[in-house]
Formats: structure tokens, C-alpha cells, sequence
């Protein structure tokens, strides 16, 4: 089965400075893999997506997140973070390659907070 | 109207209640899903269900049941309401994934927090 770690629970940064949220995946054939952001109080809103191709992702919101096989990583950047982006980040995969992006498995979570 | 609605967004109930929580849905979706969140835990599967005549067991469904009464809409019951079924829980949405990248991922309702008291 697959599995998802996010090894770290709560990451501050300073606003204006880069970020780096880690995810490693376990998952025997090519995963298809997922951030969500959740701010608080809301519903989980997808960043951005990998399924295939070019392993460097685009998303909303000024994040982007690297694919590499090597290290089994999905690992979620943004140059430089705005207060707006402190929330809680969500790195998942998809079941493939039967299910595609359905049945998703979701990592614990990693809260992010903005200091001025 | 969100595209997937979770009612109620709040509820307390005593030990041992039935209790009902209902998602419904206006992307068109024929995948449906319910999790819940933990501190700590990250989100886990409760359900899920491919279709209308297609429901599943998800890593931790013991103590819920779940209807699916029409493809638009997506019910989780308690049958009797323990204190460790506090959490948040979410139900989520998803389209048939028709091929490498035409997949987008699932949308999700804004939660339920659900007490037991």
C-alpha cells in the first residue's frame, strides 16, 4: 500500500523568505502525488499536481514542487511566502495505476506559520 | 452554492446517538469519499464509493455506514456515537480518472466538526 511522510509537523518562516515543505512517498510504480493547503477553518484547496512528464510542477497561489524518483520526494517550494500563505499543507498520492487519482492517501500534515 | 456541501457544519452530540452527516454535490461526479482529520493524523479514509451501486470500506470504517442516495449525494452515519469519533470530517469528490493528467484531484466540503460528548 501506498504511504505518504511529512516529516515536519510545524515550520515557521520569516514572511518574505523562501520555503521548502518536505514529502516522501512510498509507492511501487510511478505515483501520481498532490499538495493541498488548508486554511484554517476551510476545506482542503489543491496546489498543484504530478502525474507524468516535466518533474518540476507549477501551481496556484506562486508554488511549485519537484518530483524525484531517486529520493522518492515531492518536495513543495515557494520563493518567497506572504502571511496570506500560513495554513496547513497536505501532500497526498494516488493509487495508479488502476485508480488513477482516485483513493487518495494523505500525509499527516504540516503547519506553516508566517512571522513578520 | 459550494460545488460540494457538507451539512451540518457543527454538531455535538451525547454517547451513543445516531447521528447522521450529509455531503451533496453539484460538480457532477460520480467518485464520492469521506475522511476524517486528527490532530497529527492527517486525513483518513472512512468510505468511498465509484458509483451509486459501488460502496467501499476505507482504512478505518469500523463504528460508520455509509449511503450513497443518488450519485449527487453521499451520507455518513454514526450508529452509536463514541467520544473517539470526535474530529473534523470531510467529504471529498472526484472524476473518473479518463488518462494521465486529465485527472484533477478531488474537491472538498468545507468540513464537519463533529463533537461526542
Amino acid at each position: 500500500a501506498q504511504s505518504v511522510t511529512q516529516p515536519d509537523i510545524h515550520i515557521t518562516v520569516s514572511e518574505g523568505a523562501s520555503l521548502e515543505l518536505r514529502c516522501n512517498y512510498s509507492y511501487g510504480a510511478t505515483p501520481y502525488l498532490f499538495w493541498y493547503v488548508q486554511s484554517p477553518g476551510q476545506g482542503l484547496q489543491l496546489l498543484l499536481k504530478y502525474f507524468s512528464g516535466d518533474t518540476l510542477v507549477q501551481g496556484i497561489k506562486g508554488f511549485e514542487a519537484e518530483f524525484k524518483r531517486s529520493q522518492s520526494s515531492f518536495n513543495l517550494r515557494k520563493p518567497s511566502v506572504h502571511w496570506s500563505d500560513a495554513a496547513e499543507y497536505f501532500c497526498a498520492v494516488g493509487e495508479t495505476p488502476n485508480f488513477g487519482n482516485e483513493k487518495l492517501t494523505f500525509g499527516t500534515g504540516t503547519r506553516l506559520t508566517i512571522i513578520p | 452554492d459550494a460545488d460540494v456541501t457538507q451539512t451540518p457544519r457543527n454538531r455535538i452530540t451525547k454517547t451513543g446517538k445516531r447521528i447522521m452527516l450529509e455531503c451533496s454535490q453539484t460538480k457532477g461526479h460520480d467518485r464520492m469519499y469521506w475522511y476524517r482529520q486528527d490532530p497529527g493524523l492527517g486525513l483518513r479514509l472512512i468510505y468511498y464509493s465509484f458509483d451509486v451501486k459501488d460502496i467501499n470500506k476505507g482504512e478505518i470504517s469500523d463504528g460508520y455506514s455509509v449511503s450513497r442516495q443518488a450519485q449527487a449525494k453521499f451520507s455518513l452515519s454514526l450508529e452509536s456515537a463514541i467520544p473517539n469519533q470526535t474530529a473534523l470530517y470531510f467529504c471529498a469528490t472526484s472524476v473518473r480518472d479518463l488518462g494521465p493528467g486529465r485527472g484533477a484531484g478531488y474537491t472538498f466540503g468545507s468540513g464537519t466538526r463533529l463533537t461526542v460528548v
